[in-house]
C-alpha cells in the first residue's frame, strides 16, 4: 500500500459547482497536510496548510482533515475554469519538509 | 520581487553528456530542494540542503549531483550516469521553524534528452 493514494482523474465538473478533491494515507504519524495547485508546465503552488485534524477556510477553499479515518479533503466552492489544475494533496510527520510525502495529484477541468 | 528562479526553462541532453539546472532564491530561506516530476508519478525528492555547504540525498539521488556554496543557489548536476533524465525538475526553498513544511516552489525545468 502507497504511503498517499490520490485519483489522478482527470475530474470534469461545471463552472459554478462544488468540487471535492482527497487524499487517503496509510502513515498515523502525519501531522501536517498541505494541496498545492499546479498550472500546466508551472511549478506547484501552496493552497492550504493544516496541522493536525479539523478544518480550515480560505475564501472559496475548505481543507478538511480527518485523522481517524486518514483521510483528507479540499473543496472547492463556486469553481471558476481558472480553477482548472492538478491539485497535489502533501503530508509530512514534522521536522521540515525533506519529510514530506506528496500525492501524484488529481487534474480538475472546470467546464465554462 | 521575492521568489525562486529556475533556468532554463527548457534544457536538452545528449547522450554522455554533464547537464547543469541553476536554482537561485531571494526568500532568505535557508532550506533548499530539488524534485523530479515524472507524468503520473508525483514528486520525488532527489536531494535537499538545509544550510550552506551541506546536503542530503533524496529518494533518487543516483545519477545526480549538486552543490551548496551560497544561501541563494542550489545547483543539480544531471550526470550521464543517469539513464532517463528526461522529466520536469523542480526546485523549492521552506524557511525553519514552525513553517519548515511550506515549499516555495520555482517554475521548472524541462530536460529532454536529443
Amino acid at each position: 500500500q502507497k504511503e498517499v493514494e490520490q485519483d489522478p482523474g482527470p475530474l470534469s465538473v461545471p463552472e459554478g459547482a462544488i468540487v471535492s478533491l482527497n487524499c487517503t494515507y496509510s502513515n498515523s504519524a502525519f501531522q501536517y497536510f498541505m494541496w498545492y495547485r499546479q498550472y500546466s508546465r508551472k511549478g506547484p503552488e501552496l493552497l492550504m496548510y493544516t496541522y493536525s485534524s479539523g478544518n480550515k477556510e480560505d475564501g472559496r477553499f475548505t481543507a478538511q482533515v480527518d485523522k481517524s479515518s486518514k483521510y483528507i479533503s479540499l473543496f472547492i466552492r463556486d469553481s471558476q475554469p481558472s480553477d482548472s489544475a492538478t491539485y497535489l494533496c502533501a503530508m509530512s510527520r514534522g521536522g521540515g519538509a525533506d519529510g514530506l510525502t506528496f500525492g501524484k495529484g488529481t487534474h480538475l477541468i472546470i467546464q465554462p | 520581487d521575492g521568489g525562486i528562479t529556475q533556468s532554463p526553462k527548457y534544457l536538452f541532453r545528449k547522450e554522455g553528456q554533464n547537464v547543469t539546472l541553476s536554482c537561485e532564491q531571494n526568500l532568505n530561506h535557508d532550506a533548499m530542494y530539488w524534485y523530479r516530476q515524472d507524468p503520473g508519478q508525483g514528486l520525488r525528492l532527489i536531494y535537499y540542503s538545509q544550510i550552506v555547504n551541506d546536503f542530503q540525498k533524496g529518494d533518487i539521488a543516483e545519477g545526480y549531483s549538486v552543490s551548496r556554496e551560497k544561501k541563494e543557489s542550489f545547483p543539480l548536476t544531471v550526470t550521464s550516469a543517469q539513464k532517463n533524465p528526461t522529466a520536469f525538475y523542480l526546485c523549492a526553498s521552506s524557511g525553519v521553524g514552525v513553517t519548515n513544511e511550506k515549499l516555495f516552489f520555482g517554475s521548472g525545468t524541462q530536460l529532454s534528452v536529443l
